[in-house]
């Protein structure tokens, strides 16, 4: 199975566009999911397929995925972004998890 | 879009075990996977295995071989989680997450904490 690395931190500025990149061997080749979690709650799925946002995910929200890296990125920031982020993709039968990126909106 | 809905927070000695049960509802229980998520206190997600209820199959996370074992009761669309030989490395909130087979993890309960201590 594969490893996903996430940087451990992202800073944006409100209004910013923020980024936050999962890297993994030939990661494009499997879809690539987005969670938010913020303090002392279950995560919440924010991109799916890639680039699929579920019902009520606001459009800031999108993502990416080729070659070895998938991307999450949220246009005009807002502060109650502010949370971590994990992405996640399925390796034969086994669910991988990347380490996590906090955001933080200053 | 299923609701899931956890037992309550357990506090285990080391060397027990702790069944942590995920009740699902608003959606057909047998239509879904339900997966179980670790996370320790402030690190990240860890996976540990999934069941399909509508044939009791189960995959397990090679970490949670021989230590998790996952049922699930159809009549009472309810999953559970139950982990062994507990020691203080297991001392984290546990999460059940509802998927299509393969798919993103839909919905996710509250989460349970169990303590071993």
């Amino acid at each position: 199975s594969f490893d996903l690395t996430q940087p451990p931190s992202v800073s944006v500025s409100p209004g910013q566009t923020a980024t936050i990149a999962c890297s993994g061997n030939k990661l494009g080749d499997e879809y690539a999911s987005w969670y938010q979690q913020k303090p002392g709650q279950p995560p919440v799925l924010v991109i799916y397929q890639d680039v699929k946002r579920p019902s009520g995910i606001p459009e800031r929200f999108s993502g990416s995925n080729s070659g070895n890296t998938a991307t999450l990125t949220i246009s005009g920031t807002q502060a109650m972004d502010e949370a971590d982020y994990y992405c996640q993709a399925w390796d034969t039968n086994n669910v991988v998890f990347g380490g996590g990126t906090k955001l933080t909106v200053l | 879009q299923v609701q899931l809905v956890q037992s309550g927070t357990e506090v285990k000695k080391p060397g027990s075990s702790v069944k942590v049960s995920c009740n699902a509802s608003g959606g057909a229980f047998t239509t879904y996977t339900i997966n179980w998520v670790r996370q320790a206190p402030g690190q990240g997600l860890q996976w540990m295995g999934v069941i399909i209820p509508v044939s009791g199959t189960t995959i397990y996370a090679e970490r949670f071989q021989g230590s998790v074992t996952l049922s699930a009761d159809e009549s009472t669309s309810t999953a559970y989680m139950e982990l062994n030989r507990l020691t203080s490395i297991d001392t984290a909130v546990y999460y059940c997450a509802s998927a299509l087979k393969g798919g993103p993890f839909e919905s996710w309960g509250q989460g349970t904490l169990v303590t071993v201590s």
